[in-house]
Formats: structure tokens, sequence, C-alpha cells
């Protein structure tokens, strides 16, 4: 089935340093998705991105669809206490039919900050 | 702005025990996601319902169901609960269209002694 390779797997930085991680697959995808968990709560969606090539921001997140379909990044520029979390990315994988199409996973990326 | 409502937040349960778990999607939302998430793991897709019929199927067990009834919210019914079936459940609503995206509830976290 399809599968999302996400790295690194766990991050330790100094606040105010950028942070980039990404997910790649050998499947193409109609849709990705960059979430943010804290333990125990739901993920909660940070960036959409829905045409291969787009690069969208939210703040200081930018995050690119890849051109080949199969790959995404996310990046947090200068970051702060409160990014610490574990980030995901998730995938629509491609179908000929539209709506109702579950995510697949990343395996997580464990972000910590240093302050 | 509304989000998705889970109950119950946490459910302790004995082995071969059933549970209940309720999911209220987004207002407008007609679509429901089950995610079944283990500690340490990523969300692992169960079970999808679109306009109130089983539009996909993931790793769901056979002791699982789900259903989602006219007002668009959903039960996911666990029977013969086993210690494996510890785990934070998700409930993610969407609103199908060209430009669809999920958004997950806080969820279940339950716990089979």
């Amino acid at each position: 089935g399809q599968q999302l390779n996400q790295s690194p797997q766990s991050m330790f930085i100094q606040e105010g340093e950028d942070v980039s991680m990404n997910c790649t697959s050998s499947s193409i995808f109609n849709t990705w998705l960059w979430y943010k968990q804290d333990p125990g709560e739901g993920p909660v969606l940070l960036i959409a991105l829905y045409k291969a090539g787009e690069l969208t921001s939210n703040g200081r997140l930018t995050a690119q669809f890849g051109i080949t379909r199969k790959d995404s990044f996310l990046n947090i520029s200068a970051s702060i206490p409160s990014d610490v979390g574990i980030y995901f990315c998730a995938g629509q994988p491609y179908s000929l039919i539209q709506g109702a199409q579950k995510l697949v996973f990343g395996q997580g990326t464990r972000l910590t900050i240093n302050p | 702005a509304a989000g998705v409502i889970q109950s119950p937040r946490h459910l302790i349960k004995e082995k071969r025990e059933t549970a209940t778990l309720k999911c209220y999607p987004i207002p407008r939302h007609d679509t429901v996601y089950w995610y079944q998430q283990g500690p340490g793991q990523d969300p692992q897709f169960l079970i999808s319902f679109y306009e109130k019929m089983q539009s996909d199927k993931g790793s769901i067990p056979d002791r699982f169901s789900a259903q989602q009834f006219s007002d668009y919210h959903s039960e996911l019914n666990m029977s013969s609960l086993e210690l494996g079936d510890s785990a934070l459940y998700f409930c993610a609503s969407s609103r199908p269209g060209l430009l669809e995206t999920q958004y997950f509830g806080p969820g279940t976290r339950l716990l089979v002694l």
C-alpha cells in the first residue's frame, strides 16, 4: 500500500533556529497536508496543499507540494517554544474518485526546542 | 469556529467488554473518518462514511463496526476488546469537494485492562 517516509524522526534545536522536514513516497498523492499534534490531543491542521508545485505559507510556516506529486516539505522559521510537538505529513492517495479519501500519515517528526 | 466533538474523551474497559465511541462532525460536514493511533505511532485509517454510507475501509478489525446516522454523527462500536485495542481513536470530518480537508477531533483515549 501507499507509504510516506517522513524525516527526520526527531529534531533538537535552539529557539530561533529554522526547521525543515520532508515526506517522500513512491506513490502519487492528490493532496498533501501537514498537521501538528500535542501529546494526547488530536492533530491540528497547519497547511493544506492541493496542486503539484504549490507553495503555501501560514505565518512562519511554509510548505510545498512536490512537482512529482510524491513529496512535500515543511519549513518553520525562527522557532519558538510553542512549536514543540510532533509534526505529521499526510497525503490523500491519487484516485480518480473525488472526495472521501483516507489519509496516509508519515511517521512524524518530534520537535524539541532548547530555550 | 465549531470543531469535531468526540465522546467520551477517556474510556477504561476490561478485556472482552464492548465500547462505543461517538463523533459529531463540524456542521455541514457530511464525511466522517475514524483513525486509530497507538503509542508512538502515526494515525492509521479505520473506516469512513460519506452521506451515511461506508465509503472506504482500512485496517479495521472484524470486531469493530461503525455507522453514520441521519444527523451525520458517527459511532464506532468495538466488541470483544483486547489489550491491543488500547489507543487513541480520532474522528475527522470533511466536506467532500475538489479541495477536501480533514479536521480532527480531540480523540478518545481507550485503555483496555
